[in-house]
This record gives structure tokens, sequence and C-alpha cells, in this order.
């Protein structure tokens, strides 16, 4: 039973491109969360997707979207990128709660 | 709005050594996680507390939550070396989303 999967593992971008991340959710989770973890700090919720909407929203820009697909699936974008969202991001699933199983992250590295 | 805060930020400690990590929040919940992470690694559930008077045990670790008293501790018994990564707890407001807390980096040393 694959736990959450998370791709890319690393990537690169220059300011102002925009970038993709993509999550699998584990088998039978319905609830994919993003989180934003800077070098040295705790997590931060980005927003949540469940049913292929979003059911709520961190304090973070509009630069950040994301969407869920039917197959429970999502993507993480991020536009007009800046240094300061160098960060490993991290998505998380879950189903009615009470346990959240993380994936391994993308790194993503913005000069 | 929630805050999470944990103390000490980082722990130096000796093998063999006891010790515990606190985990205080500002707002009543009585849902709590802990979370191991290693360098550049993702998140390791550790324990998952639900109830005031929670208390999970597991190898070297344990917590336990005061839902009243808004804490969590991460109780360490004789530590070894493995255990050495940066320790979160994490609240949930019955909001389903986790507020992290700054994290503890725990150094463990022979």
């Amino acid at each position: 039973d694959a736990g959450v999967t998370q791709s890319p593992t690393h990537l690169i971008k220059t300011r102002g491109q925009q970038v993709t991340l993509r999550c699998s959710p584990k088998s039978g989770h319905d609830t994919v969360s993003w989180y934003q973890q800077a070098l040295g700090q705790g997590p931060q919720f980005i927003f949540q997707y469940y049913e292929e909407e979003e059911r709520q929203r961190g304090n973070f820009p509009d630069r950040f979207s994301g969407h869920q697909f039917p197959n429970y699936s999502s993507e993480l974008n991020v536009n007009a990128l800046l240094l300061g969202d160098s960060a490993l991001y991290l998505c998380a699933s879950s189903s009615r709660v009470l346990s959240y199983t993380f994936g391994s992250g993308t790194r993503l590295t913005v000069v | 709005e929630l805050k999470v805060e944990q103390n000490p930020l980082f722990l130096s400690m000796q093998e063999g050594k006891n010790y515990t990590i606190y985990c205080n929040y500002s707002t009543t919940s009585d849902r709590l996680y802990w979370y191991r992470q290693d360098p550049g690694k993702s998140l390791e559930s550790l324990f998952v507390l639900l109830s005031n008077g929670a208390v999970k045990q597991e190898g070297r670790l344990m917590a336990s939550l005061d839902t009243k008293a808004r804490l969590s501790t991460l109780h360490i018994t004789a530590a070894v070396h493995d255990l050495s990564a940066t320790y979160f707890c994490a609240v949930d407001l019955n909001t389903d989303k986790l507020i992290f807390g700054t994290g503890t980096r725990l150094q463990v040393f022979p």
C-alpha cells in the first residue's frame, strides 16, 4: 500500500517563473493538504482540497493555487516565484482526519 | 490566532539521560500530534493524542496531553544517538489543518 507520493523531489527555478508540484495521496485518503516548510522552521499550512474544491486556506498570497483531481491527487502551483518561496513543500493526505500521512516533500530552490 | 510554542528549541543531551520537551498552545484543543523529522526528510508521525489525559508510549518516547493546561510533553527516557532529530508538535483546532510548533532540535551525544 503506497503512502503519499510527491514529485519532483527537487527542482531549481528562476525568480519570476512558475512551478507545479504534484501529490498522490495514500490509498483510501480523499483529502490533501499542502504545507510550506522554510529552512529551520515548522511547516505552515497553505491550503486543503477535498472533493476537488479548496476547503480552507492559510495565510498565503494568491500566487499559490492548487487543484484536486477526481482520483484525489493534487497539484500546487506557484506563480511569479520569489526567492522567499524556496522551501520544502509537503503534501499530507487524510480521510476523516485524526491521522495525517505526509509525503517525502519537494525541495524547491528559487535562484 | 492559535500559537504553538515548543521549548527548548535546541537540546543537546548525553546518551542515557532523560529529558522532556514541552509544547504549549494558546487555544483549547484536544487534538495534538507529535512528529519527528530527520535532516532533509519528511515528517514521521510519532503520536496522536485525542483527549485530555491521553498518554502514549513507543520505545524510549512517551507523550502526554493536558488540554486544561494546553500543554503536551514528549518525554525521552535513556536517550540514544538514533533519537537525534527535530521534533515537532502540531495542534488541530478541529479545522482539519495542523498548526506546528517551532520544533525542538535534539542532539544526543555519547
